[in-house]
């Protein structure tokens, strides 16, 4: 069975700083991975995805992931958060991208300070 | 495109009633997913069609929850009789399978609280 795992359950980072959001997946084969951000109150928003091909992919927002399969992670990245960036963060695994059920990580809450 | 709609947004019921939560794919999507968030378990599968089909429905909870697809434009997730530990939000999401590569695309959720 697949699985995700997001160590932390949540994350201070000042404005300004850099940011990494860590995610590691269990999957028997080449998995689908993707990054989901939740605003309060909203759905979620696909930030990036990786199917195949180059390991380092760029999402909206300036956020990007690099897929490691040496580490079986997928960890989401951003140069320099803005205060706009603050919200929960998901990370999910799918064995088919868009033609499976996706299975989520429990999110990484990212507190944005001033 | 509107993207994926539901309704309705926010639902307050008592315990024992029966509540229908329904989505709106969007168009031309040919599967549909159902998934419910809480506290606890985070956000799970519950149930998921493809061509108004459904394909695995083994998140389900229990036979107090059934979903219908009745035509591609339209969805409905029901619970009878409602539940306290039903309270959570629902999200229906969308996807067009092109090479199998496409990405779902999330409504914004129905909240429901059962008293």
């Amino acid at each position: 069975a697949q699985s995700v795992t997001q160590p932390d359950i949540h994350i201070t980072v000042s404005e300004g700083a850099s940011l990494e959001l860590r995610c590691n997946y269990s999957y028997g084969a080449t998995p689908y991975l993707f990054w989901y951000v939740q605003s309060p109150g909203q759905g979620l928003q696909l930030l990036l995805k990786y199917f195949s091909g180059d390991t380092l992919v760029q999402g909206i927002k300036g956020f990007e992931a690099e897929f490691k399969r040496s580490q079986s992670s997928f960890n989401l990245r951003k140069p320099s958060v803005h205060w706009s960036d603050a919200a929960e963060y998901f990370c999910a695994v799918g064995a088919r991208g868009g033609a499976d059920g996706l299975t989520f990580g429990k999110g990484t809450h990212l507190i944005i300070q001033p | 495109d509107a993207g994926v709609i539901q309704s309705p947004r926010h639902e307050v019921t008592e315990m024992g009633q029966e509540v229908t939560l329904r989505c709106k794919p969007i168009s031309g999507h040919d599967y549909l997913f159902w998934y419910r968030q809480t506290m606890m378990r985070g956000l799970e599968l519950l149930i998921y069609f493809n061509n108004n089909v459904p394909i695995d429905d083994s998140g389900m909870p229990e036979d107090r929850f059934s979903a219908k697809m009745p035509n591609a434009s339209f969805s409905t997730l029901k619970i009878q009789p409602s539940e306290p530990r039903d309270s959570a939000v629902y999200f229906c999401a969308s996807s067009l399978e092109r090479a199998r590569q496409e990405t779902q695309y999330f409504g914004p959720g129905t909240r429901l609280l059962v008293l």
